[in-house]
């Protein structure tokens, strides 16, 4: 069974200071998601990870993917308030067709 | 537009009351999802579909139930049996390859009074 764990599931932060969560999952996978989650609102997707080394970025978000070592990162560069919000990866399993499993998200929460 | 229509954005349930939630995409998506969020928390798949008159039950199932008449549509029904109904539910959709991932709709937020 795809276990998909992530760190750390609550962050508060600086304005200015960067940071890292991370995502790793249990068993092989070659897909994987990002999605944003605004308080109250639906989920965003961010970044799709197709492959072993895929990065991506996108303003002061970029995430990466290491399918052998079974870990993504989505690495915030100096963080501003807009970026709080919940973030959740999402792992497609080798044998899984469409279906994803979610980590439990992480809340980031960016102070001025 | 493509996307994924979930209606309504809040409904309040009785104790006893069976209710419905809609979920309608223009995607051309073959295959949609159910979850259900409590605050603070992640996701739980109730239900999904991979085909239209086939769905298979995801972790917790119990007290809810769906169909799939159309590709297009995807209701859920929150039955009495469900005894903790309120949270937010969202509905998604994604081809079979699921190569770009999932789309979720807006969301239903459903209190029970």
């Amino acid at each position: 069974e795809l276990k998909v764990e992530q760190n750390p599931l609550f962050l508060s932060m600086q304005e200015g200071k960067n940071y890292t969560i991370y995502c790793d999952y249990s068993t092989t996978s070659d897909r994987l998601y990002w999605y944003r989650q605004d308080p109250g609102k639906s989920l965003e997707s961010l970044f799709v990870l197709l492959s072993n080394g895929a990065v991506k970025q996108e303003g002061r978000l970029m995430a990466s993917l290491d399918t052998k070592a079974r870990l993504s990162t989505l690495h915030i560069t100096a963080a501003v308030h807009d970026l709080s919000a919940t973030y959740f990866c999402a792992v497609r399993g080798s044998n899984a067709g469409n279906m994803l499993t979610f980590g439990g998200g992480t809340r980031l929460m960016v102070k001025p | 537009d493509g996307g994924i229509t979930q209606s309504p954005k809040y409904l309040f349930r009785k104790e006893g009351q069976n209710v419905t939630l809609s979920c309608e995409q223009n995607l051309n998506h073959d295959a949609m999802y159910w979850y259900r969020q409590d605050p603070g928390q992640g996701l739980r798949l109730i239900y999904y579909s991979q085909i239209v008159n086939d769905f298979q039950k995801g972790d917790i199932a119990e007290g809810y139930s769906v169909s799939r008449e159309k590709k297009e549509s995807f209701p859920l029904t929150v039955t009495s049996a469900q005894k903790n109904p309120t949270a937010f539910y969202l509905c998604a959709s994604s081809d079979l390859r699921g190569l770009y991932g999932y789309t979720f709709g807006s969301g239903t937020r459903l209190t029970v009074v």
